[in-house]
């Protein structure tokens, strides 16, 4: 079975652009969830989707936005990118309100970096 | 407001040495509490999961306790290798299921 994926790996942008990472969800798990880790800094819950709604999110600026589609796949958008933004951006999925929502698997992670 | 907080922060210990590493959690309200090892550069690698009605998990040389009452939980690492040289992350799901990350221990385990 697939796990998590995520793409890019790897994303160079510059300060004022927008960045968009993908994340693809194991088979079968409604529930997408956000999280960043920043130089010098832990893991941060930025946003949580399930069926196609914005569960819960982070304390992060509104310029941090996301969706999820219907095939569960989830996009996480970054506006006006900051310096401060360069950061391991990691995805995770869970069965969701159909399961086992508890329990989150995580993919591989796209490393941003802002010039 | 959940915080996990994890000690010591960094250790570095002799291959073959026994070891503790320590993740304590202020809300015992949770789901369940997850070990992650976290290579240099790399994302996670899920090692351990406790849901919060366990008492502990084993795989292979690694086993991991929890202990709500009391906000602890630790992870046991026998016969330690080089190999297992990473930073050590725990994580408690409560809430509204987000995980809330302790800030690591990077464990050298030197030849």
């Amino acid at each position: 079975e697939a796990g998590v994926t995520q793409s890019p790996t790897h994303l160079i942008k510059t300060r004022g652009q927008q960045a968009t990472l993908r994340c693809s969800p194991i088979s079968g798990h409604t529930s997408v969830y956000w999280y960043q880790q920043a130089l010098g800094l832990g893991l941060q819950f930025l946003l949580w989707y399930d069926e196609g709604e914005e569960r819960n999110r982070g304390n992060f600026p509104p310029r941090f936005s996301g969706r999820q589609f219907p095939n569960y796949s989830s996009e996480l958008n970054v506006n006006a990118l900051e310096l401060e933004d360069s950061a391991l951006y990691l995805c995770a999925s869970s069965l969701g309100a159909s399961g086992d929502v508890e329990t989150q698997y995580f993919g591989p992670g796209t490393r941003l970096l802002v010039l | 407001k959940q915080e996990v907080t994890q000690i010591p922060a960094a250790l570095s210990v002799p291959e073959g040495e026994n070891l503790v590493l320590n993740c304590s959690f202020t809300d015992s309200a949770i789901y369940n509490l997850q070990w992650f090892r976290q290579d240099p550069g790399k994302g996670l690698t899920s090692l351990l999961l406790i849901q919060s009605s366990q008492r502990e998990q084993t795989s292979g040389r690694l086993n991991a306790s929890l202990d709500k009452s009391s906000g602890r939980s630790t992870l046991y690492i026998a016969a330690s290798q080089p190999g297992d040289s990473a930073t050590y992350l725990c994580a408690a799901l409560s809430g509204t299921y987000k995980y809330i990350f302790g800030t690591g221990t990077r464990l050298k385990v030197l030849a």
